[in-house]
């Protein structure tokens, strides 16, 4: 099964600033998308990215996918208090899929 | 968004019995639907794919016999964790898909005394 690979795997930051994350996949996608786990929760779904798309926006959230690198990457813009989880990306394709270990996100107030 | 409803939140129970979990999927069909479960810290560990009508498909080295699942409807799946130990201590995860999207319940610490 193919897993996204993120990196870094924890990352510290005072608020306000920006954040950014990178993931990594081996195999074909249709799309990628990214989620976030706050402590104890489920996953949310944050955006999806089509493999014909090279960057897409959605609030303050930014993320562009090199097909040829097999890699994306999540920009927070003006980080909050409140984008304190961890965030994992799922690379979609045909193969059955499951979640690498995720960027543990802690914004410092 | 699509909307997952996962129950219990939380269970404590004795060794050697039985929990159920409940995922139902409130505004969208869930024909397919994803049982997962992680460890402090780590990453989701895919455990089983339900499909509405038909048996599980579990992941290497989970044993079904422990981890029941029943995908009777469109709308819910139920996991069973039969005879609890101690180490089945963990939280469980669902996540129903609809279209290319996860949409994940809110999660079930289990802990087993």
């Amino acid at each position: 099964s193919q897993q996204g690979e993120e990196d870094p795997q924890a990352l510290s930051i005072q608020e306000g600033e920006n954040a950014t994350m990178n993931c990594s996949y081996k195999t074909s996608i249709n799309n990628l998308q990214w989620y976030r786990q706050n402590s104890g929760r489920g996953l949310v779904h944050l955006i999806l990215i089509r493999s014909n798309e090279r960057e897409k926006h959605s609030g303050r959230l930014r993320v562009t996918l090199d097909t040829s690198k097999k890699s994306s990457s999540l920009l927070i813009t003006a980080s909050r208090a409140a984008d304190t989880a961890s965030y994992f990306c799922r690379p979609f394709g045909n193969e059955k899929l499951t979640f690498g270990t995720g960027t543990r996100l802690t914004i410092i107030p | 968004g699509a909307v997952v409803s996962q129950h219990p939140s939380r269970v404590i129970c004795k060794s050697g019995t039985s929990v159920k979990i409940e995922c139902r999927s409130l505004d969208f069909q869930a024909t397919t639907m994803f049982w997962y479960r992680q460890f402090p810290k780590q990453s989701l560990m895919l455990m089983a794919t339900s499909n509405e009508g038909s048996k599980a498909t579990y992941e290497q080295g989970v044993e079904k016999d422990k981890f029941l699942i029943n995908h009777a409807s469109l709308t819910l799946s139920t996991l069973t964790v039969t005879s609890a130990h101690p180490e089945d201590s963990s939280f469980y995860i669902c996540s129903g898909a609809e279209g290319e999207k996860l949409f994940f319940g809110s999660g079930t610490q289990l802990s087993v005394l």
